[in-house]
């Protein structure tokens, strides 16, 4: 059975300070996905990365996908209270069948 | 209206009940999808329908049955739900099967009394 493990589970931090969020799995994937799901919505998409190493960044988020397309990171410089949510990584095995990680939910105090 | 739209947000039903979610897309997406996600679980992938056609049951119990009448419409039909079937249930679509990311609406919050 396919897993996506995120750490950590839960994260509650300052306004202003940075944090990584850690996505991993013993599974290669063809690409893996980052959402990010706020309370009371559905999980809206933030980036998908494709190709091993490679760094996409969304303005104040910064997402790493591992050169063997196991695990991901994201990265976020200054927090600030509208970063609060649960964020979800997903691993895309090239069908729609997804695994989705258990979540890390932050929340960002002001 | 634009994105994914579920009807209703909240729904409470008995264990003898019989209700009905529904889910539109107006992004002219040809997959749809629908999920459960319940608290400390993964999401977990109930049904996938690609042009209209069901591609996808993934072991979910027959008193959940999914419909789908064109690809802009889905539905999942309830009958003698169980108290541990409680959960969000989120609907998707994306452009197709191929795994480019999903469009997900703000769900339907099921609670089985």
């Amino acid at each position: 059975t396919q897993l996506l493990e995120q750490s950590p589970q839960f994260l509650s931090i300052q306004e202003g300070e940075n944090l990584t969020v850690y996505c991993n799995s013993s599974s290669v994937f063809s690409s893996l996905q980052w959402y990010r799901q706020e309370p009371g919505e559905g999980p809206v998409l933030l980036v998908t990365v494709v190709t091993g190493g490679e760094v996409k960044k969304l303005k104040r988020l910064t997402f790493q996908f591992g050169d063997a397309r196991k695990d991901s990171s994201l990265h976020i410089t200054a927090a600030q209270p509208g970063d609060t949510g649960l964020y979800l990584c997903a691993g895309v095995p090239g069908t729609y069948k997804y695994i989705f990680g258990t979540g890390t939910r932050l929340k960002v105090l002001a | 209206e634009t994105g994914v739209t579920q009807t209703p947000r909240h729904l409470v039903m008995g264990m003898t009940n019989k209700k009905s979610l529904k889910c539109e897309q107006h992004l002219g997406h040809n997959a749809m999808y629908w999920y459960k996600q319940s608290a400390k679980k993964p999401l977990e992938l109930m049904f996938v329908y690609s042009l209209e056609e069901r591609v996808e049951n993934n072991s979910v119990p027959s008193r959940f049955s999914p419909e789908c009448p064109n690809s802009s419409h889905l539905f999942l039909h309830l009958h003698t739900l169980q108290p541990e079937d409680s959960a969000l249930y989120l609907c998707a679509s994306s452009q197709d099967v191929a795994g480019r990311g999903y469009t997900f609406g703000s769900g339907t919050r099921l609670t089985v009394v």
